[in-house]
């Protein structure tokens, strides 16, 4: 079965700052990772996907991150900061083990709050 | 516009009283899913759905049931509510394994 962990619930940084999102997962196949963003009162919006093609993957709003199969790890990244970005942002990972429908296992979420 | 559609937005609801809430998607997709979202625990599944008429149990099914007589919709029933049914639930719906899932808006649902 796989599993996905978000280091750090909460997350502050100062407009224009680097925004470093963590997320280790695990799993006996190869992974399908996604990252997905909340905005307050709104559903979860995909910001970007890896699915074993390059590993470094860029999404909307000038996020990326890169698929590190050593550290098993896909953090988030972006280098500066707007006020926009302050949302809720979640990891997940879907496999396929065996007959498996290829469940989307969602990390607890980082809360992320950006300050002027 | 391609969407995932839940109804109602919001609904509160006395301990017992049978609800249903409904999800629509008009992106002929096979998979279905709902999930409930709770502070510090991020998204857990409910129930899913890989095609009509076959459903299966996520991780927390237990006081609720679906059903997916159609394509394009997979409703949320809660018999007989109970407090700890309190949240917020997200429908979602993927073309297939390892595809990414649409979010319907969500649903926030209490029950006092």
């Amino acid at each position: 079965a796989q599993s996905v962990t978000q280091l750090g619930s909460h997350v502050s940084v100062s407009e224009g700052a680097l925004v470093l999102l963590r997320c280790n997962y695990s799993s006996s196949v190869p992974p399908y990772l996604f990252w997905y963003v909340q905005y307050p009162n709104q559903g979860l919006q995909l910001l970007l996907k890896y699915t074993s093609a390059a590993t470094l993957v860029k999404g909307i709003n000038g996020f990326e991150a890169e698929f590190k199969k050593s550290e098993t790890s896909f953090h988030l990244t972006k280098p500066s900061a707007h006020m926009s970005d302050a949302a809720e942002y979640f990891c997940a990972v879907s496999a396929t083990p065996g007959d498996s429908w290829g469940k989307l296992q969602f990390g607890a979420g980082t809360q992320v709050v950006v300050t002027p | 516009e391609a969407q995932v559609t839940q109804n109602p937005r919001y609904l509160i609801t006395v301990t017992g009283k049978k609800l249903t809430v409904t999800c629509s998607q008009n992106m002929n997709h096979e998979y279905m899913s709902w999930y409930r979202q709770d502070p510090g625990l991020g998204l857990r599944q409910i129930y899913y759905s890989m095609n009509v008429e076959v459903t299966d149990k996520g991780d927390v099914p237990e006081g609720y049931k679906v059903s997916r007589k159609e394509k394009r919709n997979f409703p949320l029933i809660l018999e007989s509510p109970s407090p700890n049914q309190t949240s917020l639930y997200f429908c979602a719906s993927r073309a297939g394994p390892n595809t990414e899932a649409f979010f319907g808006q969500g649903t926030r649902l209490t029950v006092v």
